[in-house]
């Protein structure tokens, strides 16, 4: 168990619709990263919050947004879900934002019908 | 811009047999590197890590790791391996510059160990 947690673990709906993911980190990790994991594009980076503020974007869609709240925890709203959103999406966490040992989640499975 | 190449897709091992992952990074800067494990329908565990210092680091499992900056390359060994190290192996990378940590994964190498 690596301390972060995710919710929900499974998650199935239509396209079209909006979901929200969420994280909470590690006791006294400051920064969280989403990751999203397919069989097409296999892991890949979409945003980092380190306490409460954006510090790095990656593969990230427009219909996608996240935000960390002052408690730490963070959403990831994932919106106009398309087919292609499918996959399994990644929490982690780490104490700064400049050290890069990563703890992860053990994942949401998002299904898109 | 960062990248890691795993160059096995799959490697089939019998049980007690040695083992070798390969992972090649491409960096303009200096990297962070890691090696995580991926049971079934689990997340990513952290397996071992190479930041600083020696460039030989272990896990506690009984894997290996070494750095060779030279050949930009950090291959995961384990000398004897057990059914129970049936998982996906990824490497990542991650550069020392500013405060963004981003990690950049390989494409996975799913150990397979049969009896």
């Amino acid at each position: 168990d690596s301390g972060v947690t995710q919710t929900p673990k499974h998650l199935i709906t239509a396209t079209g619709q909006r979901v929200t993911l969420r994280c909470s980190p590690r006791s006294g990790d400051l920064s969280v990263y989403w990751y999203q994991q397919s069989l097409d594009q296999g892991l890949q980076f979409l945003i980092q919050y380190y306490n409460g503020e954006e510090r790095a974007k990656g593969n990230i869609l427009e219909r996608f947004s996240a935000q960390q709240f002052p408690d730490l925890h963070s959403e990831l709203n994932l919106s106009s879900l398309e087919l292609g959103d499918s996959a399994l999406y990644f929490c982690a966490s780490s104490v700064l934002a400049g050290r890069n040992e990563q703890f992860f989640g053990p994942g949401t499975r998002l299904t898109v019908l | 811009a960062q990248s890691v190449t795993q160059l096995d897709s799959q490697v089939p091992v019998f049980e007690e047999a040695p083992v070798e992952l390969r992972c090649n990074y491409s960096s303009s800067v200096s990297v962070y590197l890691f090696w995580y494990v991926q049971y079934p329908n689990q997340g990513l565990q952290l397996l071992l890590k190479y930041l600083s210092g020696s460039t030989l680091v272990e896990s506690i499992n009984g894997f290996e790791a070494e750095f060779n900056k030279s050949q930009t390359s950090f291959h995961l060994r384990k000398p004897s391996v057990h059914i129970s190290d049936t998982a996906e192996y990824f490497c990542a990378v991650s550069d020392l510059t500013g405060t963004a940590s981003k990690l950049t994964f390989g494409t996975g190498t799913r150990l397979q160990v049969t009896l």
